[in-house]
């Protein structure tokens, strides 16, 4: 059993959509990590969730950590083919299994 | 820094052959980790070091795997004798502080066992 459920597994959109990815446990966290992987290349942290109910933005990217610190949302806005990568939560040395987003000019 | 280095990037070799990755993590970084990241169990743990010594080593799969950490600036992570199952991408990452959380990973080596 997977200690981070991420979701959907796999996402394909239109360059200027919008998307959300999820990551989802029954376990509480002291803190959530996101990391995005381009095809070819190491994981790449983006950023650290630690208080229940933040919300983080970085350019298009805003993260959201659930109140009660059991789940993690990533909402890119305006979707560019640049965003195309796996996106990874991940909670100490555990990591979700990712959802892979393409993103079609 | 020049980040994480790993070699060689590609490794193509046949079943029941040694093969040994190699890792030079970013100067400064306490931490060191094995990662292996295949389509069917995505990104495990396999073993990570402090300050030179191995802390957990739970993640390895087996006795034919095995990581040394002989100095601060160099680990070996060796496969013997290696089988297809073994193929994967295998990441090296480094941290600075507690490590568990910022990690820095390298660019991979991605090993195909015929």
């Amino acid at each position: 059993t997977q200690l981070l459920e991420q979701s959907p597994q796999f996402l394909s959109i239109q360059e200027g959509e919008n998307l959300t990815v999820y990551c989802n446990s029954s376990s509480v966290f002291s803190s959530l990590q996101w990391y995005r992987q381009e095809p070819g290349e190491g994981p790449v942290l983006l950023v650290t969730v630690v208080t229940g109910g933040e919300v983080k933005k970085l350019k298009r990217l805003t993260f959201q950590f659930g109140d009660a610190r059991k789940d993690s949302s990533l909402h890119i806005t305006a979707a560019q083919p640049g965003d195309t990568g796996l996106y990874l939560c991940s909670y100490k040395l555990s990591f979700g299994a990712g959802t892979t987003v393409t993103v079609r000019a | 820094d020049a980040g994480v280095i790993q070699s060689p990037r590609h490794e193509v070799t046949e079943m029941g052959q040694e093969v040994t990755l190699r890792c030079k993590p970013i100067s400064g970084h306490d931490y060191l980790f094995w990662y292996r990241q295949t389509m069917m169990r995505g990104l495990e743990l396999l073993i990570y070091f402090n300050n030179n010594v191995p802390i957990d080593d739970s993640g390895m799969p087996e006795d034919r795997f095995s990581a040394k950490m002989p100095n601060a600036s160099f680990s070996t992570l060796k496969i013997q004798p290696s089988e297809p199952r073994d193929s994967a991408v295998y990441f090296c990452a480094s941290s600075p502080v507690t490590g568990e959380e910022t990690q820095y990973f390298g660019p991979g080596t991605r090993l195909l066992v015929l």
